[in-house]
């Protein structure tokens, strides 16, 4: 079946702009995770969605940051005005559960000039 | 605060030798630890897992041993192969934060045909 899908795979925006990343999980997989790596750091971790249970915002960076997740499945995360920190490969991931394996998106490369 | 510590950004193996990639943490708390392996321009893909009530766990040439009272999680891959050259991550997680995940920032393994 189809794997974690994430749009855009690139996006390039000038500091100051709002941005929208997109995340498509593993169909029936309850718990959505974003993460983000910047240069040379690990995944750092963002935001979780389990079910219908409300997010683990614990990992937002500033409330420039949130996300949603729209009827159990796709996810937005939103960044408002961008800025050069914020660049970096913004991943997502799905697992059937909430804790266990977890299923990586390609990531977007979100590059802020 | 880093609890997931991988201290060697990079190792380079001769194809056929053995690669060890080492990751330590802080958090004795952890009871669940994962490798993921990421190709350039693509997700992490799960690996090889293991539960803090194991010390070993094998998957073919990947062997995953973890040392409780050292705080110390290593990967073995034997033998390894040119098509192992990626970036591996190590991330734990414990009971009461099931939904997330700490990774390590990485370590990227070459290995030389």
């Amino acid at each position: 079946g189809a794997g974690v899908s994430q749009s855009p795979s690139n996006k390039v925006t000038e500091k100051g702009k709002d941005v929208e990343l997109r995340c498509d999980p593993i169909s029936g997989h309850t718990a959505l995770y974003w993460y983000r790596q910047s240069l040379g750091q690990g995944l750092e971790f963002l935001i979780y969605f389990q079910g219908n249970s409300a997010p683990d915002k614990s990992g937002l960076p500033s409330d420039r940051f949130s996300a949603e997740r729209t009827g159990g499945s796709v996810s937005t995360l939103t960044i408002q005005r961008t800025q050069q920190e914020d660049s970096a490969v913004y991943l997502c991931a799905s697992s059937p559960r909430g804790a266990g394996t977890q299923y990586f998106g390609p990531g977007t490369r979100l590059t802020v000039l | 605060d880093q609890q997931v510590k991988q201290n060697s950004p990079s190792l380079s193996v001769q194809e056929g030798r053995i690669s060890i990639l080492n990751c330590d943490y802080t958090n004795s708390m952890f009871d669940y630890f994962l490798w993921y392996k990421k190709y350039p321009a693509e997700g992490p893909t799960f690996l090889i897992s293991i539960s803090s009530i194991k010390d070993k766990n094998e998957d073919g040439r990947f062997t995953v041993f973890l040392n409780k009272s050292a705080k110390h999680l290593s990967l073995h891959i034997v033998p390894s192969q040119p098509g192992d050259s990626a970036v591996y991550f190590c991330a734990a997680s414990f009971p009461s934060t099931g939904n997330q995940f700490y990774f390590g920032t990485g370590t990227s393994l070459t290995v030389i045909p």
